[in-house]
């Protein structure tokens, strides 16, 4: 099973602070990844997949980088509605399976 | 606008079985695969299981295969997810999520808001 580490486990931060989000895969996943945003109660939110590509809907201050096994999820300018907690997702082995890394917290 | 909904989360004892139900809304139904995610308390998010657009093909986490079922009643716009041989470890949220288009089942950009499964005597 391809393992998602995500760091920092927290990140605290300002408004109007950029944000980099880090996510390691245990062995290249190519680009197959996605990040999701979830915030308390809430279900998830698909912000970037296949590394770079925005979701419909999403802000420009979402991007994504990388491939193989590191990537980047930045936030250019933390907005208030942006803390919450980021999960990466792979499916470089799909159907055989998926995986979520174990989250990233920004908080103010 | 794009909704699921769904519904059936309950206490159930070790052991025991359950059926998760997910309606769907605001798409073209039988045109996207269908997954269910789960969400332990305090935890990350964990995929359990995948169904076709059809229904024809399904996929399953090692750690429900063979005690989860999969399926999807596209007349009505609505997919299942029948447990059984429930243990603790299967104590979450049990979210439903539609996957992006054809290509890309395996992202999902679409979900309910979660149903709560807690396995307890």
């Amino acid at each position: 099973e391809i393992v998602l580490t995500q760091s920092p486990a927290t990140l605290s931060l300002s408004p109007g602070e950029r944000a980099t989000l880090s996510c390691r895969a245990s062995e290249s996943v190519s680009s197959y990844l996605a990040w999701y945003q979830q915030k308390p109660g809430q279900a998830p939110r698909l912000l970037i997949y296949d590394a770079s590509n925005r979701a419909t809907g999403i802000p420009a201050r979402f991007s994504g980088s990388g491939s193989g096994t590191d990537f980047t999820l930045t936030i250019s300018s933390l907005e208030p509605e942006d803390f919450a907690v980021y999960y990466c997702q792979q499916r470089r082995n799909w159907p055989r399976g998926l995986t979520f890394g174990g989250g990233t917290k920004v908080e103010i | 606008e794009v909704q699921l909904l769904e519904s059936g989360g309950d206490l159930v004892r070790p052991e025991g079985s359950l059926g998760l139900s997910c309606a769907a809304s605001g798409f073209t139904f039988n045109s996207y695969a269908m997954s269910w995610v789960r969400q332990a308390p305090g935890k990350g998010l964990e995929w359990v299981s995948t169904i076709s657009a059809s229904g024809g093909t399904t996929y399953y986490a090692d750690s429900v295969k063979g005690r989860f079922t999969i399926s999807r009643d596209n007349s009505k716009n609505t997919f299942y997810l029948q447990m059984s041989t429930l243990t603790a470890e299967d104590t979450a949220v049990y979210f439903c999520a539609k996957g992006l288009p054809i290509t890309r089942p395996y992202y999902f950009d679409c979900w309910g808001q979660g149903t709560l499964v807690t396995v307890s005597s």
